[in-house]
């Protein structure tokens, strides 16, 4: 029962332009939502997150925006850099701090070219 | 390096050995979290405890599967009778406070287990 859906395994982005990923989920006791950036052979690393009180979350090159009816949300990156180029996690949490533990996608490896 | 830090980042062992992991939390954080992540697979909550308790542990396996976060020293992930499906990344996290927005898990480089 996959409640975090992150349907495309993998995605490629001309550097410079932006990056978009998607993550669908099915529980809506779910509050509060975060994106992880993975490397090989690295733990995830924490990109950016977003209260379900809120629609929009902004930090830099990276943008979260939730859409609570369609129970969705994206990650958008731009401009989209080389660095970029890792394997992303949408994780989900029950509890306002994300204390609880996560419910992960299987992740969407980005690719950006130069 | 404050972050988590996990030992070993690699640990080879037979089947029906037992295997254990070890986690270091950041500085400062008293929350741990375990996850286990099988290849082409998104990381799977496992457990997560305090000091000297367990808070959550409904995604462990019930049998071959402990975990402790004594007073003193790393919180340990023990496997007792390995077998070939515990092969695995094993990651920990700890954050600093429960409940608190902005305070997100942050995890540790994992153990890559494999079972010969």
């Amino acid at each position: 029962d996959q409640q975090v859906k992150q349907n495309s395994p993998s995605l490629s982005v001309q550097e410079g332009r932006i990056s978009i990923l998607n993550c669908d989920y099915t529980n809506s006791m779910f509050d509060y939502f975060l994106w992880y950036k993975k490397y090989p052979a690295e733990g995830p690393t924490f990109l950016i997150s977003i209260s379900s009180i809120k629609d929009k979350n902004e930090d830099g090159r990276f943008t979260v925006f939730l859409n609570k009816s369609a129970k969705h949300l994206s990650l958008h990156i731009v401009p989209s850099q080389p660095g970029d180029s890792a394997v992303y996690f949408c994780a989900a949490s029950l509890s306002g701090g994300g204390a609880d533990g996560l419910t992960f996608g299987k992740g969407t490896h980005l690719i950006i070219q130069p | 390096n404050a972050g988590v830090m996990q030992n070993p980042r690699h640990l080879v062992r037979r089947r029906g050995q037992e295997a254990r992991l070890r986690c270091s939390p950041m500085k400062g954080h008293s929350h741990v979290y375990w996850y286990r992540q099988l290849p082409e697979e998104g990381l799977k909550f496992m457990v997560y405890l305090q000091k000297e308790n367990i808070i959550d542990e409904s995604g462990m396996p019930k049998e071959r599967f402990s975990a402790e976060f004594p007073k003193e020293g790393p919180s340990i992930l023990r496997i007792q009778q390995v077998v070939r499906g515990d092969s695995a990344a094993y990651f920990c996290a700890s954050s600093p406070t429960a409940g608190v927005v902005g305070q997100p898990q942050h995890f540790g480089d994992g153990t890559r287990l494999s079972i010969l």
